[in-house]
């Protein structure tokens, strides 16, 4: 089964204004949770990661929101760019060996 | 630092036919992976490794094999080439899964007709 779901499946937000991307998990042993930014035709990169020990974190315009009693996490992207348009996973790893991986949701920025 | 390579980057296999995609890293990372991409899928696992000698199916092995010699390269074997194999072939490796993420190769584009 999914170990970890995402949603939307796709987005659309106008330049400058918020994209949001939900993940859940139900692995109580996931202790690592990253997203991954995908350009088409390239490969994902890392883009943020946060643990369970806090609430949120924030790297430049990407913060990572976490809420460990729901077992759910979000990628918020403030003041979005047409560059941001891209394909965004997250995943989640903890006592094993691989990541789980969500299945993606495709952003478009409107300018 | 090359990261992870992978090569060929795109290919064209007719049915039956077989073909290894090869993937090496210079990081000195202990783990590798095999994934496939298919549209709107998102990524699925093929086989990884845990270290050289060491590797273990993932959720979509069916129709592949791998073999890790060394640390640095993790090939991926494609036998009896079908059309459900077409796909995007990502590699990916890291050093430890609870500190950092994965680093991704550039992927192969690999259709079979």
């Amino acid at each position: 089964q999914q170990q970890v779901k995402q949603s939307p499946q796709s987005l659309i937000v106008q330049k400058g204004g918020i994209s949001i991307i939900n993940c859940a998990y139900e692995n109580t042993a996931f202790d690592y949770f990253p997203w991954y930014q995908q350009f088409p035709g390239k490969g994902p990169a890392l883009l943020i990661a946060i643990r369970p020990d806090v609430s949120e974190k924030k790297e430049g315009r990407f913060t990572i929101s976490f809420n460990k009693s729901a077992k759910q996490f979000s990628l918020h992207i403030m003041d979005s760019q047409p560059g941001d348009s891209a394909t965004y996973f997250c995943a989640a790893s903890g006592g094993g060996n691989q990541f789980y991986f969500g299945t993606g949701t495709s952003l478009t920025v409107i300018p | 630092n090359a990261g992870v390579t992978q090569t060929p980057k795109f290919r064209i296999l007719k049915i039956g036919q077989s073909m290894t995609l090869q993937c090496a890293q210079d990081m000195n990372h202990n783990y590798m992976y095999w994934y496939r991409q298919d549209p709107g899928m998102g990524l699925k696992l093929i086989y990884y490794s845990v270290g050289a000698g060491i590797t273990d199916k993932g959720e979509v092995p069916n129709g592949y094999n791998v073999s890790r010699s060394t640390t640095e390269d993790f090939p991926l074997r494609l036998e009896l080439a079908a059309p459900s194999q077409t796909s995007v072939y990502f590699c990916a490796s890291t050093y430890r899964l609870a500190e950092e993420g994965y680093t991704f190769g550039s992927g192969t584009r690999l259709t079979v007709v």
